[in-house]
């Protein structure tokens, strides 16, 4: 039973464009969510993060905005640049409790110069 | 960066043989995450530390124990190695249980024979 899942194994987008990844996640206790970006043989490093008590956050080109009721969150990168290619997790927590992450399965996003 | 370091970066090994990944910190954290990353399942966690001496299950701790008798270190171990654990393991730390974002190593990466 997979809690936190990313439907979209990649994405292909036009330098330039805006990237859209997409989060859904099925426990209602999860308070907190973050987004980790993934190079090859590298581990993954902390993008952006959102408190279940916000529906938007933003960072320079990255934007994650979360909608409770649809227990679906999602990151926009505006924007999109060829260094951004990358495979993408978003991860939950129940920070409030065990504070254990819970990943997605990765979105691999490909920016064509 | 997060001062992680993981050891060895790369082993292949022998099915039955007993392995152990080292985990080493220097920003003195008390909690500290082991994970692996396999295709189609992002990254599950393995077990994890809340103080020296003090480790707790994640969702795939069969077949793995822990120990943690420094703040720096945290060490996993496959008792008697199986195909089935071959993966890339990566390492986290954090300052705290939630909400902040973990910080990732670079990973080892495993084969068993």
């Amino acid at each position: 039973d997979q809690q936190v899942k990313q439907n979209s194994p990649s994405l292909s987008v036009q330098e330039g464009r805006i990237s859209i990844l997409n989060c859904d996640y099925t426990n209602s206790m999860f308070d907190y969510f973050l987004w980790y970006k993934k190079y090859p043989a590298e581990g993954p490093t902390f993008l952006i993060s959102i408190s279940s008590i916000k529906d938007k956050n933003e960072d320079g080109r990255f934007t994650v905005f979360l909608n409770k009721s649809a227990k679906h969150l999602s990151l926009h990168i505006v924007p999109s640049q060829p260094g951004d290619s990358a495979v993408y997790f978003c991860a939950a927590s129940d920070a409030g409790n065990t504070g254990k992450l819970i990943f997605g399965q990765g979105t691999t996003l490909q920016v064509k110069p | 960066d997060a001062g992680i370091t993981q050891s060895p970066r790369h082993k292949v090994t022998e099915t039955g043989t007993p392995v152990t990944l080292r985990c080493h910190q220097t920003e003195n954290h008390r909690y500290m995450y082991w994970y692996r990353q396999d295709p189609g399942h992002g990254l599950r966690l393995i077990h994890y530390s809340y103080g020296v001496k003090d480790t707790d299950k994640g969702e795939v701790s069969d077949g793995y124990s822990v120990s943690r008798s420094k703040t720096e270190d945290f060490l996993l171990t496959l008792e008697s190695a199986t195909s089935s654990q071959t993966s890339v393991y990566f390492c986290a730390i954090s300052e705290l249980r939630g909400p902040e974002p973990q910080h990732f190593g670079d990973g080892t990466r495993l084969s068993i024979l």
